[in-house]
């Protein structure tokens, strides 16, 4: 089985700080990652993804992600929280070995950069 | 590049009818497209997979008959509900892939639908 989990509904954080969106996943194969953001009555944008290669991604707006295997996880992070960061982020996995093209999402995490 | 519209952006209906919305990715063809619903502060519900000239693949749970999906060229694909209910007022989005597993999903901004 495939699945994604957010363990936080909900992060605060000062701007100015450094921001973490934790994202743990489990799949049967070897995970396609991703990072989307969702501003209120939008659709997803899409920020970052891993495929393969280099653990650390980076991504749009200065976000970047680190993969790590042993942990099965995919964390997002941003070394300076800005306001504008305040929406709702979802991670998203895709097993490589599924045949199928469907991501599964986790719960989402809204984040609020506090002035 | 990879922008994907959806048409309308927000619909109220009576009860009983239909209502159609369209996805249309612009400027990349997509093999695979898919359809999304979201409730107030959940996660996506993958309702339906969907390509370019063959029947969608719906999820468990899902009504074919109640949920149409079409997706007729590379750039579009159509959600029609039929003989909506207040139970239907959602958040509908749809999504669109260029090409292989590693590709990303490019969604486009949603529709609200609210049934009366």
């Amino acid at each position: 089985a495939q699945s994604v989990a957010q363990p936080e509904d909900q992060v605060n954080v000062a701007e100015g700080n450094p921001l973490t969106v934790k994202c743990t996943y489990s799949v049967s194969g070897n995970p396609y990652l991703f990072w989307y953001v969702q501003y209120p009555n939008r659709g997803l944008q899409f920020l970052l993804k891993y495929i393969t290669g280099d653990n650390l991604v980076k991504g749009s707006y200065g976000f970047e992600a680190e993969f790590n295997k042993s942990q099965t996880s995919f964390h997002l992070k941003k070394p300076s929280a800005l306001v504008s960061d305040s929406a709702l982020y979802f991670c998203a996995v895709r097993d490589m070995r599924n045949t199928g093209n469907q991501f599964y999402f986790g719960t989402g995490t809204s984040l609020t950069v506090i002035p | 590049g990879a922008v994907v519209s959806q048409h309308p952006s927000w619909v109220i209906c009576k009860s009983g009818t239909s209502v159609k919305i369209e996805c249309r990715s612009l400027d990349f063809q997509a093999t695979t497209m898919f359809w999304y619903r979201q409730f107030p502060k959940q996660s996506l519900m993958l309702m339906a997979t969907s390509n370019e000239g063959s029947k969608a693949t719906y999820e468990q749970g899902v009504e074919k008959d109640k949920f149409l999906i079409n997706h007729a060229s590379l750039t579009l694909s159509t959600l029609t509900v039929t003989s909506a209910h207040p139970e239907d007022s959602s958040f509908y989005i749809c999504s669109a892939q260029r090409g292989g597993r590693t590709d990303t999903q490019y969604f486009g901004p949603g529709t609200r639908l609210t049934v009366l």
